[in-house]
């Protein structure tokens, strides 16, 4: 299993410009999410998704889009990039919920984004 | 909304002192998580908690789910240089979706 990969690592966009950031998954998981890091800060829920077709805003989701299609893919949209969606963006996929199961939190490597 | 307060925010520490880190929500949880990140890493899931006054040892490692469902700990006994980076709790609500992060604590340890 490759578990949680995303695309690509690092970018640089200039203000205004769009892009997304991709994020796969190969365990069957529900449950996917994005998360953004600023320096020194903790991690803030941007959108998530319970499954496929099925998504809705985290504490921060001005600015961005998702979709999910399939259960593997969850991209990120930034529709107009501005300084402040400089961060490390985290896409993370567990299982939903079940009595008995863990909760595990798998996340992707990051993508570092660096908007001018 | 949800809001999951950590403290504190950085702890620097002698190598072989103990640590603990603390994790306040503003609503009942159904399960908290820890997490641990690397410099320059992703966060890893350390353990779940899900039952009121809940204790889970690991090692060196202990965690602690208060009887509310309101908050929790995680303590290091005996710090070792390996355990730098920062710890997250992450917790969510009774009826939520949604899995909110505390702010983290940073632990520098000196060998």
């Amino acid at each position: 299993n490759a578990g949680v990969t995303q695309t690509p690592k690092f970018q640089v966009l200039k203000t205004g410009q769009s892009m997304t950031l991709q994020c796969a998954q190969d365990m069957n998981h529900e449950y996917m999410s994005w998360y953004r890091q600023d320096p020194g800060m903790g991690l803030r829920l941007i959108h998530y998704s319970v499954g496929a077709g099925i998504t809705d805003q985290g504490e921060v989701p001005n600015g961005y889009n998702v979709s999910r299609s399939t259960t593997e893919d969850f991209p990120l949209r930034l529709l107009s990039a501005a300084p402040s969606q400089t961060s490390v963006y985290f896409c993370a996929s567990s299982y939903w919920p079940r009595r008995g199961l863990q909760e595990t939190q798998y996340f992707g490597p990051g993508t570092r984004l660096l908007v001018l | 909304g949800q809001q999951v307060m950590q403290i504190p925010q950085y702890q620097h520490v002698q190598e072989g002192e103990d640590f603990t880190t603390y994790c306040n929500s503003s609503t009942t949880l159904s399960n908290i998580q820890w997490y641990k990140q690397r410099p320059g890493g992703h966060p890893v899931f350390l353990i779940q908690l899900v039952k009121s006054g809940e204790v889970k040892k690991q090692k060196r490692l202990t965690f602690q789910f208060g009887e509310a469902k309101k908050n929790s700990s995680l303590h290091i006994t005996a710090t070792q240089t390996t355990d730098v980076g920062t710890y997250f709790c992450a917790g969510r609500g009774d009826s939520s979706y949604k899995l909110i992060f505390g702010s983290g604590t940073r632990l520098l340890v000196r060998p």
